[in-house]
């Protein structure tokens, strides 16, 4: 599976969009982007995945870039309540593990 | 509830000593994936099983042991415990070895051996 790199940590102030990157600029063209949350403790929560086309459905929206080589996940109003672990992972539809990097550190502050 | 029940919840046992923990994958999922994540690890993959056998293995100590059950039900048992496998033990669950559509995940054994 590809590798990954996101930045450590970003702010993004209540009810405003917060874009979160990710780079994989190794990815193969069998390879999907997914995009895992986990907020202090709990489980990873899947968000959203896509291959290349942009994908949104009720928690995000996910943008590809044309050539594949980045993405960005898009929160459109964040809420306190978003404030977790974001992680971005590269896999095959048909592998068996997800391998998680060390994300990104969302806080939604007031 | 994501479906995916993990029991317990909390379990805090001596070094040297044997645990077992539990999970029952979301209804319908075939596979179970285990993850332990410390402090300083992050997220590590284990082991998963599909449909009772096991199909793919990670970092996992030969202290460590799983397996899956005809009800699908999974179990990681832990033994000869240090104080460095105090950790957050995570299942989770798919339909298919290989799901497109991800994974769930339950919401942890917190095991702290003292």
């Amino acid at each position: 599976d590809a590798k990954t790199t996101q930045p450590p940590s970003m702010d993004c102030a209540e009810g405003r969009a917060a874009n979160l990157p990710c780079n994989h600029s190794t990815i193969s063209g069998n390879e999907y982007v997914y995009w895992y949350r986990q907020i202090h403790s709990q489980g990873p929560q899947y968000i959203i995945h896509g291959l290349k086309n942009n994908e949104t459905n009720e928690m995000a929206s996910l943008i590809i870039t044309e050539d594949r080589k980045s993405s960005t996940l898009i929160l459109p109003h964040a809420t306190l309540r978003d404030t977790a672990v974001y992680y971005c992972i590269v896999r095959v539809a048909s592998g068996s593990r997800l391998t998680f990097g060390e994300g990104t550190q969302l806080t939604v502050n007031p | 509830d994501s479906g995916v029940t993990q029991t317990p919840k909390h379990l805090i046992t001596a070094t040297g000593q044997r645990v077992t923990l539990r999970c029952s994958p979301r209804s319908g999922d075939l596979s179970v994936y285990w993850y332990q994540q410390s402090l300083d690890q992050g997220l590590q993959f284990l082991i998963q099983y599909y449909n009772g056998e096991e199909r793919a293995k990670g970092n996992i100590l030969e202290r460590f042991s799983a397996q899956q059950f005809p009800d699908l039900h999974s179990e990681l048992n832990l033994s000869s415990l240090e104080l460095g496998d105090s950790a957050l033990y995570f299942c989770a669950s798919s339909f298919q070895g290989g799901s497109n559509y991800g994974y769930t995940f339950g919401s942890g054994t917190r095991l702290t051996v003292v």
